[in-house]
């Protein structure tokens, strides 16, 4: 089906583990983005990518990296997860417009 | 820190009457845009304002934009109970960084 998937959609871990989010867009758009949103923080951007191999940081890199070895795919790893980064991810991706489309989210906690 | 700021954080109102959302941004824009999110859900796009228009409509939403005062609104008009759900603002700023920043959102409640 076309969209934006992401994946998981719950995933409960520990301190200190690597833990990677998935996201998968159909459309082929450029531009994609990483959110997290948090209760009175609204959406704050992690990372972004222009196209495949670009990416670059945004509001709240510290602790996350991601790669986009293809238009399709940007996945989203935090190293050594830490109990801050409990949150609820949010992928979206956008062509040219720069409207973007939203993934379902992952609901992450660390415990 | 966050580029867009709405105002109200929380509102609660009458069905059929109208909310009134507004944000403020602190840069240069390229475009503005307004989303929803209903509860545990992603957000969806409502409308895009580019930064040398002054007011768009689609159907009962009404969004005006005064780069002058770096500020916009988002009008609902004849509100309904589907729509009670969180309203975000977006910026796309016109350094052409790619950032598009979001601010921390209004919680609308439309009360029966």
């Amino acid at each position: 089906d076309a969209g934006i998937t992401q994946s998981p959609r719950y995933k409960i871990t520990e301190t200190g583990r690597q833990v990677t989010l998935m996201c998968h867009q159909t459309w082929s758009h450029s531009y994609m983005f990483w959110y997290r949103q948090d209760l009175g923080h609204g959406l704050r951007l992690i990372y972004y990518s222009a196209a495949a191999d670009i990416t670059d940081k945004g509001e709240v890199p510290d602790g996350y990296v991601v790669s986009r070895s293809k238009t399709e795919n940007f996945p989203l790893t935090l190293e050594s997860a830490t109990r801050s980064q409990t949150s609820v991810y949010f992928c979206a991706s956008s062509d040219n417009s720069r409207k973007l489309l939203f993934g379902s989210g992952t609901q992450l906690s660390v415990l | 820190s966050q580029q867009g700021e709405e105002d109200p954080q929380a509102l609660s109102i009458q069905e059929g009457e109208n909310a009134t959302m507004n944000c403020s941004y602190k840069t240069s824009i390229n475009n503005l845009q307004w989303y929803r999110q209903n509860s545990g859900r992603g957000l969806v796009h409502l409308i895009l304002i580019r930064s040398n228009e002054r007011e768009k409509h689609s159907g009962r939403l009404r969004v005006t934009l005064d780069t002058s005062k770096k500020s916009s609104s988002l009008l609902i008009t004849a509100s309904r109970a589907a729509d009670t759900a969180s309203y975000f603002c977006a910026t796309d700023p016109l350094n052409r960084d790619d950032k598009i920043i979001f601010g921390k959102g209004t919680r609308l409640h439309i009360l029966p």
